[in-house]
């Protein structure tokens, strides 16, 4: 398997343009999560999602951050307008049923917002 | 809500010493505790995981223990290598929860 595949793996925007992060789950998988990972806060859960259905999504910092499931093997979490304290680097992981069950992570998009 | 913390923040070895890395939770229902390893522009990645129903879990070089009682647990990896060199995470979750609890990281460096 290929794993959880993240894209674009950096993304460089001004602030106030719409950002697009994308995430194709593990085969078989269904739970998706989005977090995002500072020096300052550490890995922080963004919003969770069991069979494409939103289940948490009280980490999510903002009106401005949105996340959809459309299928089994895609997710976006976008952002817009962005904003420079948004620059981190954001994960998406999958695992089989959710809580219990091995959590596997993406490799990532860097994102920085000038 | 459930509170890991992880201890040293940073750790250095010199090749093939043994490294310890420690952490605490405080719900007693977390029932799940992974171990991740993350290098340098990549994703943490699973590299050990024991369940509550084990006190020890070994794979090769790595190994994890458990103290239920104490709400404590730890990885240990044996013969330290250069690639060893990385931020190792632990984190604890409870069966049927979707949140994964993770602590703040352990930087490890080996001296080679």
């Amino acid at each position: 398997d290929a794993g959880v595949i993240q894209s674009p793996r950096h993304e460089v925007t001004e602030m106030g343009q719409e950002v697009t992060l994308r995430c194709k789950p593990i085969s078989g998988h269904n739970s998706l999560f989005w977090y995002r990972q500072t020096m300052m806060r550490g890995l922080e859960l963004l919003i969770y999602f069991n069979n494409n259905v939103p289940i948490d999504d009280s980490g999510m910092p903002e009106d401005r951050f949105s996340a959809k499931m459309p299928n089994a093997s895609f997710s976006t979490l976008k952002i817009q307008p962005s904003e420079p304290r948004d620059s981190a680097v954001y994960f998406c992981a999958s695992s089989l049923r959710g809580g219990g069950e091995k959590l596997f992570f993406g490799s990532g998009t860097q994102l920085s917002v000038l | 809500g459930e509170n890991v913390e992880q201890h040293p923040s940073t750790l250095s070895v010199q090749e093939g010493d043994s490294a310890v890395i420690k952490c605490t939770y405080s719900d007693s229902a977390s029932n799940y505790f992974p171990w991740y390893k993350q290098e340098l522009g990549k994703g943490p990645q699973l590299i050990i995981d024991i369940r509550s129903n084990v006190g020890e879990k070994k794979d090769q070089r790595i190994a994890v223990t458990l103290n239920k009682t104490a709400k404590h647990f730890s990885l240990h990896i044996t013969e330290t290598q250069p690639e060893d060199s990385a931020v190792y995470f632990c984190a604890a979750n409870q069966l049927g929860g979707n949140q994964f609890y993770f602590g703040t990281g352990t930087s490890l460096t080996v001296i080679p």
